[in-house]
């Protein structure tokens, strides 16, 4: 199984500044198989980013992602209140089908 | 654009089975597209349980597949899970989705099962 690890577990940040979040994976992926996922108190996860890079319908493109081997990125130019929340990657295959990572509570410093 | 509904009994016995169904609207079960179930829990996060195609082909994550049914009903355009022998660690958040492209796309709001006597 391939494992999933964000970073930092907790960042604090204020309201327009940049957030930096990465997911690494443990073996090698397909970028197009990493997708980046926003999550709101008593909310279901909401898809951000698919094939690593890609923003899914509705999303603003203050929302950007990136890869470097197995290095993925999420990163958010310039942070609107409504950003702060957990941020989860999730890698596709091979078996389970889905991973996900252990999450990034993004913050208000 | 699709809407998907969990429903079921939000108090499960230990040793029981759990049982949920998802209603999809605004959209055919019968598209081109998997359907899964993702459950979340404090202890384990995000765990996908599963996915099924229209035709009635599935795949489930290993570390679940000995209790583990997904069903579709495509005349009533929903889906189904059920996860035998439960135990207290299956208490979670249950979610429906339909996949996407190597992704979850779209979500239900989530129904909390909790596993007690």
């Amino acid at each position: 199984e391939i494992v999933l690890t964000q970073s930092p577990g907790t960042l604090s940040l204020s309201p327009g500044e940049r957030a930096t979040l990465s997911c690494r994976t443990s073996q090698s992926v397909s970028s197009d198989y990493l997708a980046w996922y926003q999550q709101k108190p008593g909310q279901p996860p909401r898809l951000l980013i698919y094939t690593a890079s890609s923003r899914a319908t509705g999303i603003p493109d203050r929302f950007s992602g990136s890869v470097s081997g197995t290095d993925f990125t999420l990163t958010i130019s310039r942070l609107e209140p409504e950003d702060f929340a957990v941020y989860y990657c999730q890698q596709y295959g091979p078996s389970p089908l889905y991973t996900f990572g252990q999450g990034t509570k993004l913050e208000i410093k | 654009q699709v809407q998907l509904q969990e429903s079921g009994p939000g108090l499960v016995k230990p040793s029981g089975t759990l049982s949920l169904t998802c209603a999809v609207s605004g959209g055919s079960i019968n598209s081109n597209d998997w359907w899964s179930w993702v459950r979340q829990s404090p202890g384990k996060g995000l765990e996908w349980i599963g996915e099924i195609y229209h035709s009635g082909s599935t795949n489930y994550n290993p570390s679940l597949k000995s209790r583990v049914t997904i069903s579709v009903d495509t005349s009533k355009n929903q889906f189904s899970l059920k996860l035998t022998s439960v135990t207290a660690a299956d208490t979670a958040v249950y979610y429906c989705v339909r996949n996407s492209y190597y992704c979850l796309e779209f979500w239900g709001q989530g129904t909390l099962v909790t596993v007690s006597s």
